[in-house]
């Protein structure tokens, strides 16, 4: 089993829908958890953080779930700029313990 | 701010040639690395260093050379290019967390990315 897994769609949605995508880690030690937003040919970007509680940035809401070992990331009212790759990112502890995952591709249409 | 400045943006070598991939930061961080990113396997971890002269070995070490002069530059050699190490290379840099590199308040930085190709 890979240490963080993602569907990898694409996830093709219309604008103005709700769509969610989750994530998977094996290690249940991990200790930190992100979202990053990787454009075509363009570097990541912190999308948010991931918090126990979980956390809410606007339209985006990212929730922990630990006893099933997974991170979930829902995005409100789908605009075009979000098409993208979202990359889940796992820290289990240790500056080289950052593992990315391959990615989940929205593509949102008119 | 510039951020985390790579050159060159691309990069086509033969077998054999060596080069040095450029990433400095002006954000006076003490955490920078170097990952690869290919098709399907995420974004894997080179080296990495947390600071100037202290460098250690990601998951794909082979065949890449690093050092830390300096907090801002960490260069990525390559010695013998081989077509396995086409690749996009990013650099990414980030202050160090408390007990892990990825605390809430230290995200990684990346730079634009080198596109290189090995024929």
């Amino acid at each position: 089993r890979k240490e963080v897994e993602q569907d990898p769609g694409p996830f093709n949605v219309p604008e103005g829908a709700t769509v969610a995508f989750n994530c998977t880690y094996s290690n249940s030690a991990s200790q930190s958890f992100f979202w990053y937003r990787q454009d075509c040919r363009k570097e990541p970007k912190l999308l948010m953080s991931v918090y126990s509680s979980g956390n809410e940035d606007g339209r985006f809401t990212a929730q922990l779930n630990r006893a099933s070992q997974y991170i979930s990331l829902l995005i409100r009212d789908s605009k075009l700029s979000d098409s993208a790759t979202y990359l889940c990112v796992v820290n289990t502890g240790g500056y080289q313990k950052v593992t990315f995952g391959t990615g989940t591709k929205l593509q949102v249409i008119p | 701010n510039a951020g985390v400045t790579q050159t060159p943006k691309f990069q086509v070598l033969k077998t054999g040639q060596s080069m040095t991939l450029q990433c400095a930061q002006d954000m006076n961080h003490e955490y920078m690395s170097w990952y690869r990113q290919d098709p399907g396997m995420g974004l894997r971890l080179i080296h990495y260093s947390v600071g100037a002269g202290i460098t250690d070995q990601g998951e794909v070490p082979n065949g890449y050379n690093v050092s830390r002069s300096t907090t801002e530059d960490f260069p990525l050699r390559l010695l013998s290019a081989a077509p396995s190490q086409t690749s996009v290379y990013f650099c990414a840099s980030s202050r160090l967390g408390t007990e892990s590199l990825s605390s809430y308040n230290s995200p990684l930085h990346f730079g634009n990315g080198t596109r290189l190709t090995v024929t």
